[in-house]
């Protein structure tokens, strides 16, 4: 069965400093990954995925996330934090046509 | 504006009580999927369809049941309501039915449970 762990509930980092949201993953083939942002009182927004290819993939709002098959972990990135990046971030693994499943997703703060 | 609507917004209601939650996906969209949000259980997946059919089953209760109708739109029907109901629902779309499809969603329903 696939499953996905954010171990962070919280992650703090000031303005202008680099942020990580970890993400790591379990199935039994070849994942599909992504990262979902949600802001108060709003549905899900997609940031980005990974397919194939590239093990670094950029998406929305300037993040990154990096694909890492032997660490089985598919990180979050941005090199310079913003205080409107404060938000609930969560992580997705898919394996072929089953279910999505979602993270518990970690709470970015972003200090001024 | 992710181009799926919800509705309604809110709702409140009592125990026991059933209730009929709406969802239309995005133009063009075939695959709608039903999340419940709430505070202890995180982002639970509940049903996927595709098409019109039935593609995947999460965590649904036996007394919530959905359909897709043939213009694509998706009702989720919570019956015998519970105070632990009290969640958001979030539908969601996406082009196909799996693969590296991300989802779209909707901005929800607050269901509260008196």
């Amino acid at each position: 069965a696939q499953s996905v762990a954010q171990p962070e509930d919280q992650v703090n980092v000031a303005e202008g400093n680099p942020l990580t949201v970890k993400c790591t993953y379990s199935v039994s083939g070849n994942p599909y990954l992504f990262w979902y942002v949600q802001y108060p009182n709003r549905g899900l927004q997609f940031l980005l995925k990974y397919i194939t290819g590239d093990n670094l993939v950029k998406g929305s709002y300037g993040f990154e996330a990096e694909f890492n098959k032997s660490q089985t972990s598919f990180h979050l990135k941005k090199p310079s934090a913003l205080v409107s990046d404060s938000a609930l971030y969560f992580c997705a693994v898919r394996e072929g046509y089953q279910k999505v499943t979602f993270g518990i997703g970690t709470k970015l703060q972003v200090i001024p | 504006d992710s181009g799926v609507t919800q509705t309604p917004k809110h709702l409140i209601t009592a125990t026991g009580q059933r209730v009929t939650l709406r969802c239309s996906p995005r133009s063009g969209d075939l695959s709608v999927y039903w999340y419940q949000q709430s505070l202890d259980q995180g982002l639970q997946f509940l049903i996927q369809y595709y098409n019109g059919e039935e593609r995947a089953k999460g965590n649904i209760l036996e007394r919530f049941s959905a359909q897709q109708f043939p213009d694509l739109h998706s009702e989720l029907n919570l019956s015998s309501l519970e105070l632990g109901d009290s969640a958001l629902y979030f539908c969601a779309s996406s082009a196909w039915a799996g693969g590296g499809n991300e989802q779209f969603f909707g901005p929800g329903t607050r269901l509260t449970v008196l």
